[in-house]
């Protein structure tokens, strides 16, 4: 059974803080994402890695950081927090091409607001 | 670059009743996958259903099918008999191929699903 594991399920931090959103996988998969979920916006592509110390930008990398030192955690990082980052974040993770259904598995999400 | 859209912001369904979310797609790709999700106010985004563009047969899981009709572009999602536990948002996402072998998923704003005792 494929588990996603985020580290907070709700984050309160105050502008210009720096913020650390965790991601852990227990499927050795190869792939892991992060997303943001907005009301009337649907869930965007903030970052992904397709492999260990990988990373590629998404549609809304800006404000934005990731890592990846190992192939079952990737972190989103907000290097200087604001307001406008207040949203629902989404980790997903998925093994790569070459399985049938490439199904992306996600976490419970982290809801964070930004005061 | 793939396209989705789901028309209904919001559906009501009786209890057991069947219902059919929409959700239409644009791309130029002639190999491409079709997915839904259920996010349930919990938040966590559960798999349901997938669909391949050369897939012969309309896929189904349980009391999921999927209505997938390739000359319009649409692959509605259709459950039987629907349960209390049905309410919640639902997604159509497209798989988007990305470099280094990945993909990524291009979601649409979502359905929101109540089910009525």
């Amino acid at each position: 059974d494929v588990k996603v594991t985020q580290s907070s399920r709700y984050l309160v931090k105050r502008t210009g803080e720096k913020v650390f959103l965790e991601c852990v996988q227990d499927m050795d998969h190869e792939n892991m994402f992060w997303y943001r979920q907005d009301p009337g916006l649907g869930l965007r592509l903030i970052y992904f890695s397709y492999d260990v110390k990988m990373k590629e930008k998404g549609d809304i990398p800006e404000g934005y950081s990731v890592s990846r030192e190992k192939k079952e955690r990737f972190s989103l990082i907000l290097e200087s927090a604001s307001t406008n980052q207040t949203s629902m974040y989404l980790c997903a993770s998925s093994p790569s091409t070459g399985f049938r259904a490439e199904t992306q598995y996600f976490g419970p999400g982290t809801r964070l607001l930004v005061l | 670059a793939q396209k989705i859209t789901q028309t209904q912001p919001g559906m009501f369904v009786q209890e057991k009743e069947a219902v059919t979310l929409d959700c239409t797609y644009d791309t130029s790709d002639p190999s491409y996958g079709l997915f839904w999700y259920k996010q349930p106010s919990s938040g966590e985004m559960i798999f349901l259903i997938y669909q391949g563009s050369y897939d012969q047969q309309n896929a189904t899981e349980g009391r999921y099918s999927l209505n997938f009709q390739k000359a319009r572009k649409s692959a509605n999602l259709v459950i039987s008999a629907s349960q209390l536990g049905d309410s919640a948002m639902y997604f159509c996402a497209m798989r988007e191929p990305l470099q280094g072998g990945s993909e990524k998923l291009v979601f649409g704003k979502g359905t929101k699903l109540t089910v009525n005792p």
